[in-house]
C-alpha cells in the first residue's frame, strides 16, 4: 500500500496524559498536512510542512500541540496534557510537488483520539 | 474570514434519484474548488476538482460539479443515486485568499433510500 498511513488508528487516553500520532506520507510527496475533524464539522487545518520545514501553524494549535517532520519524511503530532476537548479525528495528508498550492491532498484514514 | 458553506447537513434521496449537494464559497477571487468524499472509518477521497478551464467538471463515480462564478457556487450532482453513494461529502477551497491551504465546509451526509 503506497497511500498515506497513520498510527495509531485509535487512541484512548486519560485527561492529562501525552499522546503522539505518526504519519507516513506518500514517499515522493514533499508537503505534509495535519488536520483535525470533530463530529459534525469539516476538517480544520492545524499545520503543514514542506520537507522538514514547518511553514504554517493554525491558531487552533495551542502550545500543548507540537508537530515535527525531522527528516522531511514521516511526521509526528504530539499533544501534551490532553484535555477532553482534544477528542477528535486527527487527519494527515500529503501532496505532490506542484500540486500543493492547488489543494489536491491525499489523506490517511486518520487517528481517532478519545480523552476520558 | 473566507469561508465555505454547504447547505444542508443531511440530504436523503431515493435510489435512482438525482443527487444535488450545494456548496457556496466567499472569495473575491475565484479559488480552486474541490469535492471530497468520506466513507465510514475511511480517509477523505478526492471526487473532483476545478482549478482552471472548463467550468463543468466530471469526477469519479458519475459525479460532476459546475463552477458558477456569478453565484460563487460549486454544487455537486449525480443523475442517479446508488446505495454505495451513501457517505459524507465535503466541499473545499484553496487559493491565495485561503492561504494556499485547503479549507473545508462542514460536510453533508448523503443517505440513499432503497
Amino acid at each position: 500500500d503506497t497511500g498515506v498511513s497513520q498510527d495509531p488508528r485509535h487512541k484512548i487516553t486519560k485527561r492529562g496524559q501525552n499522546v503522539t500520532f505518526r504519519c507516513d506520507p506518500i514517499s515522493e510527496h514533499n508537503r505534509l498536512y495535519w488536520y483535525r475533524q470533530t463530529l459534525g464539522q469539516g476538517p480544520e487545518f492545524l499545520t503543514y510542512f514542506q520537507n522538514e520545514a514547518q511553514l504554517e501553524k493554525s491558531r487552533l494549535l495551542s502550545d500543548r500541540f507540537s508537530a515535527e517532520r525531522p527528516k522531511g519524511s514521516f511526521s509526528t503530532l504530539e499533544i501534551q496534557r490532553t484535555e477532553q476537548g482534544d477528542s477528535a479525528m486527527y487527519l494527515c495528508a500529503s501532496s505532490h510537488p506542484g500540486q500543493g498550492d492547488t489543494g489536491e491532498l491525499f489523506f490517511g484514514e486518520g487517528s481517532r483520539l478519545t480523552v476520558l | 474570514a473566507q469561508s465555505v458553506t454547504q447547505l444542508g447537513s443531511h440530504v436523503s434521496v431515493s435510489e435512482g434519484a438525482l443527487v444535488l449537494l450545494r456548496c457556496n464559497y466567499s472569495s473575491s477571487v475565484p479559488p480552486y474548488l474541490f469535492w471530497y468524499v468520506q466513507y465510514p472509518n475511511q480517509g477523505l477521497q478526492l471526487l473532483l476538482k476545478y482549478t482552471t478551464g472548463a467550468t463543468l467538471v466530471k469526477g469519479i463515480n458519475g459525479f460532476e460539479a459546475e463552477f458558477k462564478k456569478s453565484e460563487t457556487s460549486f454544487h455537486l450532482t449525480k443523475p442517479s443515486a446508488h446505495m454505495s453513494d451513501a457517505a459524507e461529502y465535503f466541499c473545499a477551497v484553496s487559493g491565495l485568499e485561503y492561504g494556499n491551504k485547503l479549507v473545508f465546509g462542514a460536510g453533508t451526509i448523503l443517505r440513499v433510500k432503497s
